[in-house]
This record gives structure tokens, C-alpha cells and sequence, in this order.
């Protein structure tokens, strides 16, 4: 029954790589997030889709590039890995048409670039 | 812009004891909610509390309150009765309807 599901958990890999993270909702929400949560704790907010179409997109290299190919998935691809891209990836979703604004968290991806 | 600010990186209390937690944040949007989130070891981010800036009165939820003062532009969380479950970093945050702002958040000990 999980609500915000995001794949893999922890990823390891080397610099120069390319990866992917997905996320699920099954919250029947209509808009999605990415956050990168650095070494201190800080979250920041990278990407938000509404409806499949990009609404925010903050100062991230273009590096990565977000994907959502309904409005339960949105994945993250990064290319050339850095080893400042190491962080804790989460994805979100909300519904905009609600009244609340709250939003709901993945488990996180845990990402060491070597 | 949206800004939130947490002025106590660590703050520690003894179980059944109660804690406040402080947050400021600053914003031009006129309809907004403001929410703390709890982030304990597993990592996974909890929604604790939420409050409509358009109520006057303070939210609750059991063992969690807040004192929200939206002139002084305030939204302190009061935890009682502290237990050790309670032991995590929280997070203070602003959101409107597109976006929410988090703090650097607080990261509270509970002791035995």
C-alpha cells in the first residue's frame, strides 16, 4: 500500500555514469517533485510536474533531466555523474486541486557517486 | 520567494518533558499553509502538523501543537510528553499551492 514509491533505495555508482531514479504515486495526485536533501539535511526542491508538464524547475544542471510519462511516474535521469551529485533524492506528490498543499514523501534515494 | 528559518540546528529534552521548537518564515503569498515534517534515521519524511494560515486557531494532533503567530510571521511546534519515538530531525516549511519552502531544519534528541 505504499503511497510514494521510488526505486532503487541506494544507488553506488562511478563518476562519468548515467542513472535513473523512478517514482510511483498511487495517491491519484496531479502533480509530483524532486528534492535533493545534501550531506546537512537541507532539501531543496529541483523539478515539480503538474499534469505531466514541468511548473518548477529551480537552478540544477542541466544534467539531469526529469521525465514523466503520466501523472503517477516521475523519474530523474542525471548524466556524467559528479561526485557533488551525491546526495538523498526524494520524490513528492500533492494535489493541487485539493486544499491542502501537503505533501506526500518517498523513501528517498541514498545516491554515492565514487 | 518564500523563506523559512530554523534558529536551533539541535535541541535535546528528557523523555516526558516537553519541547518547542522554533520556526520564522516569510512570504508574499496570501494563501498558504505552513506544515512540520519529521525525518527520522530510516529517512522517511513524515508529515507531523499542518495549519491553514487563513485560521486563527492552533492546530493540533495529539501530542503535537503548534503556536502559530502570523503577524510576527511565527510557527513554533510544541511537543509533548516526549517519547523516544520522537527522537528526528524536523522540518518547518511554507508551501502555497505550487511549491513548499523548507527550513534547515532541527534536529531533536530525546533523552532517557
Amino acid at each position: 500500500d505504499t503511497a510514494v514509491s521510488q526505486t532503487p533505495k541506494y544507488l553506488v555508482t562511478q563518476m562519468g555514469n548515467d542513472k535513473s531514479i523512478k517514482c510511483e504515486q498511487n495517491l491519484g495526485h496531479d502533480t509530483m517533485y524532486w528534492y535533493k536533501q545534501d550531506s546537512k539535511k537541507f532539501l531543496k526542491i529541483m523539478f515539480s510536474y503538474n499534469n505531466k508538464e514541468l511548473i518548477i524547475n529551480e537552478t540544477v544542471p542541466n544534467r539531469f533531466s526529469p521525465k514523466s510519462p503520466d501523472k503517477a511516474h516521475l523519474n530523474l535521469h542525471i548524466n556524467s555523474l559528479e561526485l557533488g551529485d551525491s546526495a538523498v533524492y526524494f520524490c513528492a506528490s500533492s494535489s493541487l486541486a485539493g486544499e491542502t498543499y501537503e505533501q506526500y514523501f518517498g523513501p528517498g534515494t541514498r545516491l554515492t557517486v565514487t | 520567494a518564500q523563506t523559512v528559518t530554523q534558529s536551533q540546528p539541535e535541541m535535546s529534552v528528557q523523555e516526558a518533558e516537553t519541547v518547542t521548537l522554533s520556526c520564522t518564515y516569510d512570504t508574499s503569498e496570501s494563501d498558504y499553509y505552513l506544515f512540520w515534517y519529521k525525518q527520522p534515521p530510516s529517512r522517511q519524511m513524515i508529515l507531523v502538523i499542518r495549519q491553514e494560515a487563513y485560521k486563527q486557531q492552533n492546530a493540533t494532533e495529539n501530542r503535537f501543537s503548534v503556536n502559530f503567530q502570523k503577524a510576527a510571521k511565527s510557527f513554533s511546534l510544541k511537543i509533548s510528553d516526549s517519547q523516544l519515538g520522537d527522537a528526528a530531525m524536523y522540518f518547518c516549511a511554507s508551501g502555497s499551492a505550487r511549491q513548499l519552502t523548507f527550513g534547515s531544519g532541527t534536529q531533536l534528541t530525546v533523552l532517557p
